[in-house]
């Protein structure tokens, strides 16, 4: 069965980085892409990039280049997204959602959600 | 990137009501347009890719259609449950954008 398990929610200090995952299981980890999507409060969606695991290829939008790292770990199947000088600006809902072999959806299922509360 | 602009922004219709929202982008998308539903403190469903293709699971009163700039997603005989905030997406180039989101009430 395809699903996908993202890490609880974390609590971070401004300036500091974090670290969310997506373990995949059923087909999807050797057969699509992930892309990671957030939703800040009371907002709507935004694409942050997203990756390929079986050719290891990224594609970030140009706002988070830079400051944002998602990779592949094969040994479990599962994809970490990092974002790095975190603002007030990045608490949001950070969701992993499969997508196809070119990253950019449509996004056919996503993950639960993971709240990120940036605050000093 | 592409601009992709939702009206109305929210509207309440009642159990059994024809609803229809509109999804404009800034440029062509071709027919790489999606729509997705979303209910508080839930994950986005998909629910029509490729303009006019429904998702396996979802009911056929939800239908999509457009070309060029302008697409619409159509929800024949309302349902309870169609409550929730629906976005369009292009998955046309990168990076994917969404539109702001309509939101949905049920009178």
């Amino acid at each position: 069965q395809e699903q996908l398990v993202q890490s609880g929610a974390e609590v971070k200090k401004p300036g500091s980085s974090v670290k969310v995952s997506c373990k995949t299981s059923g087909n999807i980890f050797n057969n699509y892409g992930i892309s990671w999507v957030r939703q800040a409060p009371g907002q709507g969606l935004e694409w942050m990039g997203g990756i390929v695991p079986v050719f290891n290829r990224e594609n970030y939008a140009e706002k988070f280049q830079g400051r944002l790292t998602i990779a592949a770990d094969d040994s479990t199947s599962t994809v970490n997204m990092e974002l790095r000088s975190l603002t007030s600006e990045d608490t949001a809902v950070y969701y992993c959602a499969k997508d196809r072999p070119r990253p950019g959806g449509p996004f056919d299922q996503w993950g639960q959600g993971t709240l990120v509360t940036v605050a000093s | 990137d592409i601009q992709m602009t939702q009206s109305p922004s929210s509207l309440s219709a009642s159990v059994g009501d024809r609803v229809t929202i509109s999804c404009r982008a800034s440029q062509s998308v071709s027919t790489y347009l999606n729509w997705y539903q979303q209910k508080p403190g839930r994950a986005p469903k998909l629910l029509i890719y490729a303009t006019s293709r429904l998702q396996s699971g979802v009911p056929s009163r939800f239908s999509g259609s457009g070309s060029g700039p302008d697409f619409t997603l159509t929800i024949n005989s309302l349902q309870p449950e169609d409550f929730g905030t629906y976005y369009c997406q292009q998955s046309y180039s990168s990076p994917a954008t969404f539109g702001q989101g309509t939101r949905l009430e049920i009178k």
